[in-house]
């Protein structure tokens, strides 16, 4: 079974401060992809970023950084002085690459960035 | 152009009615799913289409019955409504054949029974 977890289920931060959340992940799959999306107040599902567990290197994307570690099972993200705008729910999701094509979500963290 | 649409937006029911939300992508996708977001925001698989073929169904009550008429269409058909059933259903897609597993989220439909 795959499992996602994202302990943090609230994070309140003043803009221009730096924000991490945490992703654990479960799987017994040598090969399998996570994901990070966000979900702002609108409502919709925004694609942030996907890593396959063959690539453990660092990205970096505007004030976006993700820090995949396979030896702890995490997948955590930052966000380096942060904005009103990146007030949101922030899921991490993990697929297996074999057929069964389900992404399994963690339950979300909310970030709210007070001005 | 909006990839991934789905219609309508808000839906506002009774109890017992039947309802359809409807999907369309326009990204040339195989495979098409519909997920649910409940009143804790908790997104979970229901149904995964490929190639108009069943791949996933999760344990979902026989009253929900996804349809996919054609690649780029899959509707949600919900028979005798409950109230437990107000969520968030998103729609998706994802080309699995060139094995880029990059999923497009539709827009939402928020379905609320009184």
């Amino acid at each position: 079974a795959q499992k996602v977890t994202q302990a943090q289920t609230e994070i309140s931060v003043v803009e221009k401060e730096d924000v991490t959340l945490d992703c654990v992940y479960e799987t017994r799959d040598t090969t399998y992809y996570l994901f990070w999306y966000k979900q702002p107040p609108s409502g919709e599902l925004v694609f942030l970023i996907r890593r396959n567990s063959f690539d453990e290197q660092n990205e970096i994307s505007g004030r976006y950084s993700w820090n995949f570690q396979k030896s702890t099972s995490s997948f955590n993200f930052t966000i380096t002085a942060s904005q009103v705008v990146d007030s949101a729910v922030y899921f991490c999701a993990l697929r297996r690459r074999s057929n069964d094509y389900k992404l399994s979500f963690g339950a979300g963290t909310t970030v709210t960035v007070r001005a | 152009d909006t990839a991934v649409s789905q219609t309508p937006k808000y839906l506002v029911t009774q109890m017992g009615n039947d309802k359809s939300i409807k999907c369309e992508q326009n990204l040339g996708h195989d495979t098409m799913y519909w997920y649910k977001q409940d009143s804790k925001k908790f997104l979970k698989i229901m149904f995964s289409y490929n190639n108009k073929e069943l791949i996933i169904n999760e344990t979902v009550p026989n009253r929900f019955s996804p349809k996919s008429p054609d690649k780029a269409h899959l509707n949600l058909h919900i028979n005798s409504l409950e109230l437990g059933d107000s969520a968030v259903y998103f729609c998706a897609s994802s080309q699995e054949s060139t094995g880029s597993y990059g999923y497009t989220f539709g827009s939402g439909t928020r379905l609320t029974v009184v």
